[in-house]
């Protein structure tokens, strides 16, 4: 059974930096690409970030780039998100997913909580 | 404001048949292919349709998919009141090297 848990979430101060890490299971994880989608609380969901499976290739959507550094370790099975320079925006859930290059997203985690505070 | 436009809400009675569109552009779906995610309340997305018509394994066959130009659809036939839920699409945006998603649409069945 596919399964990805995310950890790392909590309260974070504006300007204040935060690390999420994501543990996959149950499928080659150095086969597919990785993502990162966050769900601000009542809104939609927003992609933020993906990395290539073998050549770490990442893409990030506008409002993170600079600010937000998506990477994997494919011997540990994990995937990370950097996020520094934190503001209110990006209080969300953020979910770690497994995708394809097509960009499918196959399996969806439970979501870690990022809240952005003073 | 999304990149893919959904309906915000729709409602339909059990045992009906209920279209949510998905409407984008030249740079995504009419040139990428979509998916459908369905959210049900409390939990995390779910992958309900690939490919623009494809569904995973466990997927049962009232949830079917398509698409036409810069326009997709998921259809839900038989309704039933355990498929309350937000739906989303999503496809790669080539112009933008994104994916994206539609704003979601919540189904209500009465």
């Amino acid at each position: 059974e596919v399964q990805v848990m995310e950890s790392g979430g909590g309260l974070v101060k504006p300007g204040g930096s935060l690390r999420l890490s994501c543990v996959a299971s149950g499928f080659t994880f150095n086969s597919y690409p990785m993502t990162w989608v966050r769900q601000a609380p009542g809104k939609g969901l927003e992609w933020i970030a993906s990395i290539t499976s073998t050549t770490g290739q990442t893409y990030y959507t506008d409002s993170v780039k600079g600010r937000f550094t998506i990477s994997r370790d494919n011997a540990q099975n994990s995937l990370f998100l950097q996020m520094d320079s934190l503001s209110a925006e990006d209080t969300a859930l953020y979910y770690c997913a497994r995708s394809q290059t097509t960009g499918e997203i196959l399996n969806w985690g439970q979501g870690t909580l990022v809240t952005v505070s003073s | 404001q999304s990149v893919l436009t959904q309906p915000p809400s729709l409602s339909a009675a059990p045992g009906q048949k209920v279209t949510v569109s998905c409407s984008g552009s030249n740079s995504n779906i009419g040139s990428n292919y979509v998916s459908w995610y369905q959210q049900l309340p409390g939990t995390a997305p779910k992958l309900l349709i690939y490919d623009n018509y494809k569904r995973p394994s466990g997927i049962p066959d009232r949830f079917s998919g398509s698409k036409s130009g810069t326009s997709a659809t998921l259809d839900i036939t038989g309704l039933q009141t355990g498929d309350e839920a937000d739906y989303y699409c999503g496809t790669w945006d080539t112009s933008l090297g994104v994916v994206v998603f539609g704003g979601g649409t919540k189904l209500t069945v009465l």
